[in-house]
């Protein structure tokens, strides 16, 4: 049972325009969140974390959005670079539990075209 | 070195055969996890050693599974009998201690293929 979904495995986008990438999750005990991006043959690289205390947080270029009652987050990338094009995946964790074992998701391969 | 180093890169084995992939953390990170990354899915967790303590080894998937870490710093993931649904990307991290997935960095991964 898959407690956090990305349900787009890939996105398209323009160079310069916004990418939102969406995740939703399950486990209502999860309250800690974050987005790894991952290049091919390298390994995942933190990119922005949103705590559930919270429904916005921003960080350059990228913001994430959490909507709790809906148990939905999203990322935002704007102005969006071709430098972007990678696969992104979203985490979740209870940071009142096993507050080290992170759930992902599956991914969603975002191409950014020039 | 900078970052996590794991090895090898790459590994196919023979069904039946034992595997060993070795991990490297930051120098001075106390807390080590690994994941494992199946075709089309997720990173799924595997283990978690913090420091001293016992490690956590509720997401192994089976008992032919094991992990150590010698010394708080490298750490060695042994599966014996591969079989095919084996076949992965193993990858680790460490972090300075628990939980600090913020801070945490992970290495490239050892892609193992069973056939």
């Amino acid at each position: 049972d898959q407690q956090v979904k990305q349900n787009s495995p890939s996105l398209s986008v323009q160079e310069g325009r916004i990418s939102i990438l969406n995740c939703d999750y399950t486990n209502s005990m999860f309250d800690y969140f974050l987005w790894y991006k991952k290049y091919p043959a390298e390994g995942p690289t933190f990119l922005i974390s949103i705590s559930s205390i919270k429904d916005k947080n921003e960080d350059g270029r990228f913001t994430v959005f959490l909507n709790k009652s809906a148990k939905h987050l999203s990322l935002h990338i704007v102005p969006s670079q071709p430098g972007d094009s990678a696969v992104y995946f979203c985490a979740a964790l209870n940071s009142g539990g096993s507050n080290y074992k992170l759930t992902f998701g599956k991914g969603t391969l975002l191409t950014v075209n020039p | 070195g900078a970052g996590v180093s794991q090895s090898p890169s790459n590994k196919v084995t023979e069904k039946g055969k034992d595997v060993e992939l070795r991990c490297d953390p930051i120098s001075g990170h106390t807390a080590l996890y690994w994941y494992r990354q199946s075709l089309g899915q997720g990173l799924e967790f595997l283990i978690y050693f913090q420091g001293n303590s016992a490690p956590d080894k509720s997401g192994l998937p089976s008992d032919r599974f094991s992990a150590e870490r010698t010394g708080g710093s490298v750490s060695t993931l042994t599966i014996q009998r591969t079989q095919q649904e084996d076949s992965a990307v193993y990858l680790c991290a460490s972090s300075p201690s628990r939980g600090t997935y913020t801070e945490a960095f992970f290495g490239q991964g050892t892609r193992l293929t069973v056939v």
